[in-house]
């Protein structure tokens, strides 16, 4: 049982490229998250999907797509990066959502350059 | 805007004394808490969770969770060294979109030996 696993761990990325950041969870959860953490600002949501087939934007979208690939999987895209978007990207899942306990991955660092 | 505020610290307690960190939040429609510890280049991972007025009991770790106040803490007693780390506090949104967690930005927490 490997809870919410993230790849890629690191990615540098050149300005204007693109690029997928895959996450997985095994804990059958309904619901699933991207956040990005950076100093001073704390985790922010950029989108969730609180079930299969549905995705919402959270406080920080733009500039990224996820796509809720079915009930384990969750990918958020940058279509073309920006030094901006040079954070730590955490993935989480809950088994329902509402109000309940979020679980992790290792996060994936990601710089732009 | 649902806020949740932390101070950002540094705390700084010696070994084997009570650390006290606090969290007040701005949703009064909120229902349960969450206390995530961080380490260093590390994923959030969840110490405690309240959902009652009063106090929670765990191990070392007690939360106490005042609605009228709209005010959460978490006790730390006897801290350790291995306890040094950034611990978030965590609020559902309630209402439609309490899928969505709001963390504040953490208190750095410094256990001295």
């Amino acid at each position: 049982n490997a809870g919410v696993t993230q790849t890629p761990k690191f990615q540098v990325l050149k300005t204007g490229q693109s690029m997928t950041l895959q996450c997985a969870q095994d804990m059958n959860h309904n619901s699933m998250y991207w956040y990005r953490q950076d100093p001073g600002m704390g985790l922010r949501l950029i989108y969730y999907s609180a079930s299969e087939g549905t995705t919402d934007k959270g406080e920080v979208p733009n500039g990224y797509n996820v796509s809720r690939l079915n009930k384990r999987e969750f990918s958020l895209r940058l279509e073309s990066a920006a030094p901006s978007q040079t954070s730590v990207y955490f993935c989480a899942s809950s088994e329902r959502g509402r109000g309940e306990t979020q679980y992790f991955g290792p996060g994936t660092r990601l710089l732009v350059l | 805007q649902k806020e949740v505020e932390q101070n950002s610290g540094p705390l700084s307690v010696p070994e084997g004394a009570i650390a006290s960190l606090n969290c007040t939040y701005s949703d009064r429609g909120s229902q349960s808490f969450f206390w995530y510890r961080q380490y260093s280049g590390k994923s959030p991972e969840l110490i405690m969770f309240i959902y009652s007025n009063g106090d929670k009991e765990d191990g070392r770790f007690t939360a106490q969770l005042n609605k009228a106040s709209q005010y959460v803490s978490l006790l730390i007693r006897d801290s350790q060294p291995s306890d040094s780390a950034t611990y978030l506090c965590a609020v559902p949104n309630s209402g439609g979109s309490n899928y969505k967690l709001t963390f504040g930005k953490g208190t750095l927490l410094t256990v001295n030996p």
